[in-house]
Parts: structure tokens; sequence; C-alpha cells
């Protein structure tokens, strides 16, 4: 069975700072890999996906993200974070191309401090 | 474009009531899920639909729950003889197709609350 893994449940940091936010999987074959991000009240913002071929994926909102196959690892970075990011952010990973039933991570919220 | 629908926005209920939920896709997304959110188990896969038939019920936590979708477009999730631990935010989504050896993403709208008090 796939699974996700976001080790950290809260990230703090200062405004201007930058940020990487971890994301684990576990998948068997090729995954179909996501982030979303959740303000207070909203439902789910797509940042950014992977399918395929480049590991370097950008996102909006100047979020970026590199698939790492020998680490099982999707981890999002933002090189400046703004006040606006504060928000809930989850790790998705997906089979059958991101049409089946999505499997999330637990979630990281971020809280931006001034 | 109008993006996901889904209503009521909240939902406030008494133990053993019965509730449904709607949700409206984005025109055009032939696919449908169904997820949960609460605070003890994240999000949670309950159930899609391909059209109208639903090829994966995997997720869904016991058999007061059901969902159906009608004309290919708008979808219900009802629960029935509600109890307190299916107090929870429910999700939907869309996606624009499902095919084989194609790539999808699924657009999430807002929730609904539900509380069973």
């Amino acid at each position: 069975a796939q699974s996700v893994t976001q080790p950290d449940i809260h990230i703090t940091v200062s405004e201007g700072a930058s940020l990487e936010l971890r994301c684990n999987y576990s998948y068997g074959a090729t995954p179909y890999l996501f982030w979303y991000v959740q303000s207070p009240g909203q439902g789910l913002q797509l940042l950014l996906k992977y399918f395929s071929g480049d590991t370097l994926v950008q996102g909006i909102k100047g979020f970026e993200a590199e698939f790492k196959r020998s680490q099982s690892s999707f981890n999002l970075r933002k090189p400046s974070v703004h006040w606006s990011d504060a928000a809930e952010y989850f790790c998705a990973v997906g089979s059958g191309g991101g049409a089946d039933g999505l499997t999330f991570g637990k979630g990281t919220h971020l809280i931006i401090q001034p | 474009g109008a993006g996901v629908s889904q209503s009521p926005s909240n939902k406030v209920t008494e133990k053993g009531k019965d509730v449904e939920l709607r949700c409206d896709p984005i025109s055009g997304h032939t696919a449908l899920y169904w997820y949960r959110q609460s605070l003890g188990q994240g999000l949670e896969f309950l159930i899609y639909f391909q059209g109208n038939s639903a090829p994966d019920k995997s997720g869904l936590p016991s058999d007061r729950f059901s969902a159906e979708r009608t004309g290919g477009s708008v979808s219900t999730l009802t629960i029935q003889r509600t109890q307190q631990e299916d107090s929870a935010v429910y999700l939907c989504a869309s996606s624009l197709r499902r095919t084989s050896g194609s790539t999808d993403t699924q657009y999430f709208g807002p929730g609904t609350r539900l509380t069973v008090l």
C-alpha cells in the first residue's frame, strides 16, 4: 500500500527566510506526487505536481519541489516566504496517473513569524 | 470558470439522523472524488466516480456511507444513522478525465463541515 510521511507537524519560519517542507513516500511503481496548500476554512489548492521528466518542478506562488527517487522524497521549497504563505501543506501520492484516490500525508502547519 | 462547489458549507445534526452532502464538479470533469478530513485521521480517500459508476469504494468507512452520481455531474454522499465519529470536513474533488496512460489532476471544493451532536 502506498503511504506518505510528512515528518514535521509544525514549522515556524521568519518572513523572508527560506523554507523546506519534507515529504517521503512509499509506493511500488512510478509515483505521481502532489503538493497542496490549505488556508483556514478553504479547500485544497494545488501548488505543483510531478508525473515524469525533470525532477525539479515549479509551481505557483514561487514554490518548487524536487523528486529524488533514491531517497523516496519530494520536498517542497521556497526561497523567501511571505506572511500569506502561512497555511497547512499536504503532500500526496497517487497512482493511475494521478486519477485514482490520492493518499495524503498528515500535513505540515506553517507559521510565519514577522 | 467556476470551481468545485459543495453544499451545505456547514451541517449540524443529531446522532442517529441521516445527512446528505452535495458536490457539483467542474463542468466537463468526468471523474469525481470524495475525501474526509478529520483531526485524528487526516485526509482519507472515500470513493471515486468515473461518469456515474464507482469503480473504487474501498475507502468508505462503513455500510452507513453511500454515494451516487447522476447524469455524470452532481454527486451526493449520504451518511445514515450518523455517529459522533462521523464529524469531519467532507471534501469533494473533480478531474477532467481518467484514461489509461494519461495523467490527471484533482481540483478540490471548499468542503462541508459536518458536526454530529
